[in-house]
């Protein structure tokens, strides 16, 4: 068990540009999460997979994002046109099933648009 | 909808003393769990200590406990004997029961720095 991990860990990009991140969480793990967490905030929760399916989408989630986990094991999260206000730390975290599971985080991707 | 509201942005104590974390939360949910997460420089984030909100008894964790008052929904973390190591970022986060997804409502945060 490697834990969950995020690739890449530093992302800088051009406004306008499309930045794509993903998230292998731990095996078995069938509910997978991706939060924002802005510089001195806490994370805000953007989307949540259970297998394959996207089952809940925060309102935080404009158009210009999008997110996949393709065959319930990887994830990605794109953001189409990126933005100045689309700096931040992008989490994902993983749970296995069970209500009072613990989530399991990775160490984030930052973005920074420049 | 769920708020974590954490009111001591930064924090700091003295090796091998106490320091005690304060979070409020307002929800009208009856089911739910609480918790404390710790983030540690450019580390992710790891959960520190879990609390039942059916459960009285304070949950403890080893130097790690809560003082978990359902009426008034406070949930302070107490940090006995503190170590150079538990200098982080602390996160008092939410999760009802009773969804599906389970996700995660946290406060904005409270920066411990633990001086030697």
């Amino acid at each position: 068990d490697t834990g969950v991990s995020q690739d890449p860990r530093h992302k800088i990009t051009k406004r306008g540009q499309n930045v794509t991140f993903r998230c292998d969480p731990i095996s078995e793990h069938n509910r997978l999460y991706w939060y924002r967490q802005t510089l001195g905030q806490g994370p805000e929760f953007l989307t949540y997979f259970q297998n394959e399916a996207q089952l809940e989408k925060s309102r935080l989630l404009s158009d210009r994002f999008s997110a996949e986990r393709p065959k319930g094991s990887f994830s990605t999260l794109e953001i189409q046109r990126t933005e100045q206000g689309d700096s931040a730390m992008y989490l994902c975290a993983s749970r296995p099933p069970g209500t009072a599971s613990r989530a399991f985080f990775g160490q984030g991707t930052r973005l920074t648009v420049v | 909808a769920q708020t974590v509201t954490q009111s001591q942005p930064e924090m700091s104590v003295q090796e091998a003393e106490t320091v005690t974390l304060s979070c409020t939360y307002d929800t009208s949910e009856n089911n739910y769990y609480l918790f404390w997460y710790k983030q540690p420089p450019s580390r992710q984030m790891i959960l520190v200590i879990r609390q039942e909100a059916y459960k009285q008894q304070n949950a403890t964790e080893n130097r790690f406990s809560v003082n978990f008052q359902k009426a008034a929904k406070s949930f302070s973390l107490k940090i006995s004997d503190s170590q150079l190591g538990d200098t982080a970022m602390y996160f008092c986060a939410f999760m009802k029961s009773n969804n599906a997804g389970n996700m995660l409502t946290f406060g904005g945060g409270t920066r411990l720095m633990v001086k030697p």
